[in-house]
């Protein structure tokens, strides 16, 4: 079965400093992967996705996220935070079957120390 | 074009009574999924419609719980009995084909 793992619950990084959020999947065929945002009280926002081509994606508030195929990780970065990126990160991998579903890791707290 | 629209955004009941959620997709969106997120939790796929259809419902509790997304209106979530253990948020997407989601607000389920 497949599925999505982050293993930082919580991380905290210093305003300016450099980003990075781990996300490992366990899918046999090439994955669709993303990378949603959530702030406090509110829905879901997708920063990025990748569904083939460079596995280097670029994505919204200056993210980007690397396929890495033979690591099976799709990790989040940005190189310089701001307080406002303080939320919860989510990493998502989609199942093309008759009966699609996106299956979403556990999360990834992100506070910023001013 | 509006995007995901859930109502209520805040809901409480007191155990065993129901609790009906709706959910209007983005405007041309024949795809409608429901997860549930529990306090300091991720997202738990509960069941993926089409309209009239049920494709995957997986996700869902057998019992208490149902969902449907009629050919007119939006999508509806219906927990039957509820119990504090309901107590969640429960977040609609819609999408315009497989893939990308697009998130509402969420309806955030009290059961006292």
């Amino acid at each position: 079965a497949q599925s999505v793992t982050q293993p930082d619950i919580h991380i905290t990084v210093s305003e300016g400093a450099s980003l990075e959020l781990r996300c490992n999947y366990s899918y046999g065929a090439t994955p669709y992967l993303f990378w949603y945002v959530q702030s406090p009280g509110q829905g879901l926002q997708l920063l990025l996705k990748y569904f083939s081509g460079d596995t280097l994606v670029q994505g919204i508030k200056g993210f980007e996220a690397e396929f890495k195929r033979s690591q099976s990780s799709f990790n989040l970065r940005k190189p310089s935070v701001h307080w406002s990126d303080a939320a919860e990160y989510f990493c998502a991998v989609v199942r093309y079957s008759s009966a699609s579903k996106i299956i979403f890791g556990s999360g990834t707290r992100l506070s910023i120390r001013p | 074009n509006a995007g995901v629209m859930q109502n209520p955004r805040h809901l409480v009941r007191r155990r065993g009574q129901e609790a009906r959620l709706r959910c209007s997709p983005m405007k041309g969106h024949s795809h409608v999924y429901w997860y549930r997120q529990l306090p300091e939790e991720g997202l738990k796929f509960m069941v993926y419609l089409q309209k009239e259809n049920i494709i995957d419902e997986s996700g869902m509790p057998k019992e208490r719980f149902s969902a449907e997304f009629p050919k007119e209106g939006p999508s509806i979530l219906r927990i039957q009995q509820v119990v504090r253990g309901d107590s969640a948020a429960y977040f609609c997407a819609s999408s315009p084909s497989l893939g990308e989601l697009f998130f509402g607000e969420g309806s955030r389920l009290t059961v006292l």
